[in-house]
């Protein structure tokens, strides 16, 4: 299984772009990249998902490099209630052929106003 | 579409107590997994279902810790008998066709 390593937290302000990569050296083929987003007392919840180039949706791009042993999520102009934990994971199809899911420790952003 | 549910909210216990926590995942997800969280930890993972059958258990403590998800729809996971270190938030998550997860808001557990 890949492990992921990222930055234990950062700062930013209000409307700033927000980028926090993550690398995944051991990523295999099969493997994809996925990233979630926890408040306080709350479960993780879904933010983007991707396997290589580019991906954008409504909240956050992510940027995957050829190589695949990293990713960049991208959160463009944050607010206050952006403030959380984000965790990069990485899907692995396991034998049964559903995957396996191995949150690290996350990043813990801080907007400050 | 209704969300993971998930009960009790929280729950204190002594150590030695059993306890069990129920999870109701999203309709027609095959997929169920229960992960621990350690406060100022990642969730991790215990147990994963595939229907009723477990695909993963290497990290559940089957000497305290057992889960069974029957009839492939709700699970319940079960300690006995609690240690302090089980103190954590237990989270039941399901998975859609392209592999989202998607979380309860977990149960809170205090072993006193």
């Amino acid at each position: 299984l890949a492990k992921t390593t990222q930055p234990i937290s950062m700062d930013s302000y209000e409307g700033q772009e927000v980028n926090i990569t993550c690398s995944h050296n051991n990523i295999a083929t099969n493997d994809y990249i996925t990233w979630y987003q926890q408040f306080p007392s709350q479960g993780p919840r879904f933010i983007i998902q991707g396997y290589k180039t580019k991906v954008t949706n409504e909240v956050a791009s992510l940027f995957i490099p050829a190589d695949r042993k990293s990713s960049t999520l991208s959160l463009p102009r944050v607010s206050l209630s952006d403030t959380a934990v984000y965790y990069c994971l990485v899907g692995t199809l396991s034998g049964s052929g559903t995957y396996k899911y191995i949150f690290g420790t996350g990043t813990r952003l801080k907007v400050l106003a | 579409e209704a969300g993971v549910a998930q009960s009790p909210r929280y729950k204190i216990i002594e150590k030695r107590q059993s306890v069990a926590f129920w999870c109701n995942p999203i309709s027609g997800h095959a997929t169920l997994y229960w992960y621990q969280q350690i406060l100022g930890q990642g969730p991790k993972l215990l147990i994963q279902f595939q229907n009723n059958g477990v695909v993963d258990d290497s990290q559940l403590p089957k000497d305290r810790f057992s889960a069974e998800r029957l009839k492939g729809v709700d699970s319940t996971l079960k300690i006995q008998p609690a240690k302090l270190e089980d103190s954590a938030v237990y989270l039941c998550a399901s998975s859609d066709q392209n592999e989202k997860l998607f979380f309860g808001s977990g149960t809170q557990l205090s072993v006193l």
